[in-house]
């Protein structure tokens, strides 16, 4: 594995089922980020985590949750699944912003179809 | 809440110079970013404006006046393999960025 990788590459759903996005980085960076990114509205942050053992929301979490057992792996659960999730999502990693961590290396995206 | 704007396209023709313009109102700021992404790809990482001024990066130059909550990224000798979303982002915080709608660059032969 080199950089961040995420799977599956797109995924068609039905509503109401239950999928896990998986987000996996091998740059020991401590902090992770899932956005989902959708026409004209931009990439927009669902929850994050600053370290092993902790994460927080972003600006839309409703309908997702996430959990970080380890430091590699952030894998982003959408418990029953509406069309209006729909989107391209991308996981990304960073180095402490605290210490200087300024640049969020992005997965290549999960193309999530809801119907 | 978080407002980031910037066009929604612009077009320029090859060896050109595009100069793409970002207006913030952030309830916080520690950083601004630029971000390109070709169709179908993932973002990456172009450049970081803490303080004002001019942060320049081989063609690439980016400008930001916080007093003013504005930043441009400058786009210089345009090449085909420019023509991508470029996205401006604001972190309000230490972890939370905001993004911009991206900016879509068509560069013409």
């Amino acid at each position: 594995i080199a950089g961040i990788t995420q799977a599956p590459t797109s995924q068609i759903l039905a509503a109401g089922r239950r999928m896990t996005l998986r987000c996996t980085q091998d740059m020991r960076h401590n902090a992770m980020y899932w956005y989902r990114q959708d026409l004209g509205l931009g990439l927009r942050l669902i929850h994050y985590s600053n370290t092993a053992g902790t994460t927080g929301k972003g600006e839309v979490p409703d309908g997702y949750s996430v959990s970080r057992a380890n430091t590699d792996d952030f894998p982003l659960t959408l418990a029953s699944a509406v069309p209006s999730q729909t989107s391209v999502y991308f996981c990304a990693s960073s180095e402490d912003p605290g210490q200087g961590g300024n640049e969020q290396f992005f997965g290549p995206g999960t193309r999530l179809t809801v119907l | 809440g978080q407002n980031i704007d910037q066009p929604t396209e612009m077009t320029a023709t090859e060896g050109a110079i595009v100069q793409i313009n970002c207006t913030y109102q952030t309830s916080g700021f520690n950083g601004l970013f630029w971000y390109q992404q070709h169709a179908g790809e993932a973002p990456t990482f172009l450049s970081y404006n803490v303080l004002d001024g001019l942060e320049e990066k081989g063609r690439f130059s980016s400008f930001l006046s916080r007093s003013k909550g504005y930043s441009y990224l400058l786009l210089k000798e345009l090449q085909m393999k420019d023509s991508a979303s470029y996205l401006c982002a604001v972190r309000d915080g230490d972890y939370k960025l905001s993004f911009g709608a991206g900016t879509t660059v068509t560069v013409r032969a």
